[in-house]
């Protein structure tokens, strides 16, 4: 029953370094989303996959980069990390089409020092 | 102003009451809505999505009023483990990445 599978769970970088956020889901969906969410403020797009080799950008993709690697895996890349990239990091799923909710993994806490 | 709004919150109700949370989207065109609760430092977890006819869930009650452009989600009874942040959240048309998330509005159910 895991769903949508985030890793890691919180990580601490320094500014200029590069990590990859995992998402992995087994819910045979087609599209995949990042979002960051910061305090006051709603969960904003970063980027999106509509379907297995699609992506796209969202509201907030500077800095970012991402993966779809096969139906079940979208990854998160920050090529040299900022402290404004201090975040929670959610990552969701869901059939293809807006109409279907998304499903949500349960966030990386990453902090840029 | 924001494309989704809610009460600013926080709400802080004594168990049993009943509680309501108003949204509001400035596209007109917004397709589809959904209701999402967020525990603290917890992922949003969709609570129900919201029909244009109105639906209810055991305690929950949502509406849409299309013509003014809001949603409403109503808690009957509030119990303890309701304490969340609850988040309106629109889609501005069919396709999946434009869904917009309002900033929440904060429940506290006390004893």
């Amino acid at each position: 029953n895991a769903g949508v599978t985030q890793t890691p769970k919180f990580q601490v970088l320094k500014t200029g370094q590069s990590m990859t956020l995992q998402c992995a889901q087994d819910m045979n969906h087609n599209s995949m989303y990042w979002y960051r969410q910061d305090p006051g403020m709603g969960l904003r797009l970063i980027y999106y996959s509509a379907s297995e080799g699609t992506t796209d950008k969202g509201e907030v993709p500077n800095g970012y980069n991402v993966s779809r690697l096969n139906k079940r895996e979208f990854s998160l890349r920050l090529e040299s990390a900022a402290p404004s990239q201090t975040s929670v990091y959610f990552c969701a799923s869901s059939e293809a089409g807006g109409s279907q909710p998304q499903h949500f993994g349960d966030g990386t806490r990453l902090s840029i020092l | 102003r924001k494309e989704v709004e809610q009460d600013p919150g926080p709400f802080n109700v004594p168990e049993g009451a009943t509680v309501a949370f108003n949204c509001t989207y400035s596209n007109s065109a917004s397709q589809s809505f959904f209701w999402y609760r967020q525990d603290c430092r917890k992922e949003p977890k969709l609570l129900m999505s919201v029909y244009s006819s109105g639906n209810e869930d055991g305690r929950f009650t949502a509406q849409l009023n299309r013509a003014s452009q809001y949603i409403s989600l109503l808690i009957r009874d509030s119990k303890l483990s309701d304490s969340a942040t609850y988040l309106c959240v629109v889609n501005r048309d069919n396709y999946g990445q434009n869904f917009v998330f309002g900033p929440g509005t904060r429940l506290s159910v006390l004893p």
